[in-house]
């Protein structure tokens, strides 16, 4: 089974900018997170999506969005983008409690 | 606001030497994850530990979760150049939708130089 795939690999944006993040979990996986991991430090939790309804979300401005599409997959959207913004957004899926991580995405905000 | 703190930040040894690494907290989780992320992947599961006191072992490594279940270490056993990474410990909670969510600590980045 193919894991956990995220797009782009990277991505290059501008100050104030919009961008989307998009995730596909592993086959028979209905939830997805996404976590957002700045250089140096351990993942920060963003939001939690279980059978297309939000379940949890972290501690970040109403900026960041997501939701789930019925075929599970996800997107994460980020608005006025800020320099601080840049960092690997990873996105994991889950049947249970054991989270599988993706590849994530390498956002840069110049 | 749950917070996890991971010690040493940094650990560089020489090749067939131990090394534990420590994971901290005020708050009590359901259950402590391990996981270990190289460079351009994500983390990767190494084990979850979920009863006060519970000790497994992962060939060379050995993970134990703290009595009160507030914190946890990872023993490696003659490291070699192949555990190179970053250790991460993240705690479980159950979030008031039902999430179970991860919190993560700060990452214990490990060098093993042969």
């Amino acid at each position: 089974d193919a894991g956990v795939t995220q797009s782009p690999t990277h991505l290059i944006k501008t100050r104030g900018q919009h961008v989307t993040l998009r995730c596909s979990p592993i086959s028979g996986h209905k939830s997805v997170s996404w976590y957002q991991q700045v250089l140096g430090q351990g993942p920060q939790f963003i939001f939690q999506y279980y059978e297309k309804e939000e379940r949890g979300r972290g501690n970040f401005p109403d900026r960041f969005s997501a939701r789930q599409f019925p075929n599970y997959s996800s997107e994460l959207n980020v608005n006025a983008l800020l320099l601080g913004d840049s960092a690997l957004y990873l996105c994991a899926s889950s049947r249970d409690y054991e989270q599988y991580f993706g590849p994530g995405t390498r956002l840069t905000v110049t | 606001t749950q917070l996890l703190e991971q010690s040493p930040q940094f650990l560089s040894i020489q090749e067939g030497e131990n090394l534990t690494v420590y994971c901290n907290s005020s708050s009590v989780f359901s259950s402590l994850q391990w996981y270990r992320q190289e460079p351009g992947e994500g983390p990767v599961l190494l084990v979850t530990v979920v009863t006060g006191g519970e000790v497994k072992k992962l060939k060379r490594l050995t993970f134990q979760f703290g009595d009160a279940r507030k914190d946890s270490s990872l023993h490696i056993t003659a490291a070699q150049p192949g555990d190179t990474g970053l250790y991460l410990c993240a705690g479980i909670s159950i979030s008031s939708g039902s999430a179970r969510q991860l919190t993560f600590g700060s990452g214990t980045q490990l060098t093993v130089l042969p």
